[in-house]
């Protein structure tokens, strides 16, 4: 079966500490997204990459690094310069980008105890 | 910046009703929108879309009608179900962009 897996479905972290989600598609899109979505708001774009070893900011990057060595993977990591980082993590992937529907993952929900 | 926006953020409707959800965006340069389904807990689902050439389209049971006059985005649902509780989120595309802009949702409540 084609589709964008995340993982951990679930995730922990104690303050000061860096975490990585995973992404994983196998869809065959050159495009990949993350989102952070809060209770009650909409999406809001942390990163995105066009191709492979390319990657751009979004709206709020900052305590978020990315890389993107395979087509097929785009983890997200959450250093502990992000001072708010309690929310729901969400990877997505498109053909090419413009124009195109943007397949979402299940979702990662990271809770900072 | 320039944002999409939703005029309500509930609705509630019978089973077997139309549901008419509605969304404002303001920047004139986006030329693709997409409605998404949003259940508790789980990713986005993709509902339809529409690119700025067109100001209509349906799929099965849901419509998406759109007025580029004052730039306003609605998805209609026909026969409303019970699984069609969900939150609903439009989002933009902008001209040449890669991401998109979403809404904040509207939490449609479908009640027997």
């Amino acid at each position: 079966d084609g589709g964008i897996t995340q993982s951990p479905k679930y995730l922990f972290r104690k303050e000061g500490q860096n975490v990585t989600l995973s992404c994983e598609q196998n869809l065959n899109h050159d495009a990949m997204y993350w989102y952070r979505q809060d209770p009650g708001q909409g999406l809001r774009l942390i990163y995105y990459s066009q191709i492979v070893n390319d990657f751009q900011k979004g709206d709020i990057a900052e305590g978020y690094s990315v890389s993107r060595e395979k087509k097929e993977s785009f983890p997200l990591t959450v250093t502990s310069a992000q001072k708010n980082p309690t929310a729901f993590y969400l990877c997505a992937s498109s053909i090419e980008g413009h124009l195109d529907e943007q397949f979402f993952g299940p979702g990662t929900r990271l809770t900072v105890l | 910046g320039e944002s999409v926006g939703l005029h309500l953020p509930t609705l509630s409707v019978q089973e077997g009703d139309n549901s008419i959800i509605n969304c404002a965006y303001s920047n004139s340069a986006s030329d693709y929108f997409i409605w998404y389904k949003q259940e508790s807990g789980k990713g986005p689902q993709f509902i339809i879309d529409i690119r700025s050439n067109m100001d209509k389209r349906q799929g099965q049971r849901v419509t998406v009608l759109l007025n580029k006059t004052v730039k306003h985005l609605s998805l209609q649902i026909a026969a409303t179900q019970p699984g069609d509780s969900a939150v609903y989120f439009c989002a933009e595309n902008l001209n040449s962009g890669y991401a998109l802009n979403f809404g904040k949702g509207t939490s449609l409540l479908v009640t027997p």
